[in-house]
């Protein structure tokens, strides 16, 4: 399958713990997005990368929230010390270069802090 | 700065029925893309279609048409004879020439038999 991966799937953690996300990209994708879902609503987004070049992030991700993409292949998205409004499924989506092309996006791993 | 909105929360149709699900945006870059995307309950986010802000002429790909006015900022998707299986959440998206693509609230949309 040559989809958008992400792993895990489901990742439950306690209040105050660091978890890390997995995306890989479809292999020929220059960007790489990540967006935060919550309950009857659209993704939100949270950052995105150019090949290993992160060139936005949202400025309402507390500093508790980084990603990188250290060779512009699959990345990483981790929360340090997590709290529980940080429950949500966060979804990874990649795209090739140029406006119009659509992007494709993962299963999402669904995080829920407890 | 960019902005993406639906206004309806909700939306029912008859099957078999047209329905038009809204959408305007806001930015100032005259150079940008408008995608609509679909998510059955299943979460899985399907593209349906595209328009950009150059092209001449709606897009169209079979059921789904997006009836742009671009002088409004408008981007509404239209689905015609609408089927029990397009029950789902409609989410409009805006990517800017930098590539930063972003998403409104979406609307969900039920079909009755």
């Amino acid at each position: 399958d040559t989809g958008v991966s992400q792993n895990p799937r489901h990742k439950i953690t306690k209040r105050g713990q660091n978890v890390t996300f997995r995306c890989d990209p479809i292999s020929e994708h220059n960007r790489l997005y990540w967006y935060r879902q919550t309950l009857g609503q659209g993704p939100e987004f949270l950052t995105y990368f150019q090949n290993e070049a992160q060139l936005e992030k949202s400025r309402l991700l507390s500093d508790r929230f980084s990603a990188e993409r250290p060779k512009g292949s699959f990345s990483t998205l981790e929360i340090q010390r997590t709290e529980q409004g940080d429950s949500a499924m966060y979804l990874c989506a990649s795209s090739r270069l140029g406006l119009n092309t659509e992007a494709f996006f993962g299963q999402g791993t669904r995080l829920t802090v407890v | 700065a960019q902005k993406i909105t639906q206004t309806q929360p909700g939306m029912f149709v008859q099957e078999k029925e047209a329905v038009t699900l809204d959408c305007t945006y806001d930015t100032s870059d005259p150079s940008y893309g408008l995608f609509w995307y679909k998510q059955p309950s299943s979460g899985e986010m399907i593209f349906l279609i595209y328009q950009g802000s150059y092209d001449q002429q709606n897009a169209t790909e079979g059921r789904y048409s997006l009836n742009f006015q671009k002088a409004r900022k408008s981007a509404n998707l239209v689905i015609s004879a609408s089927q029990l299986g397009d029950s789902a959440m409609y989410f409009c998206a805006m990517r800017e020439p930098g590539g930063k693509l972003i998403f409104g609230q979406g609307t969900e949309l039920s079909v009755k038999p």
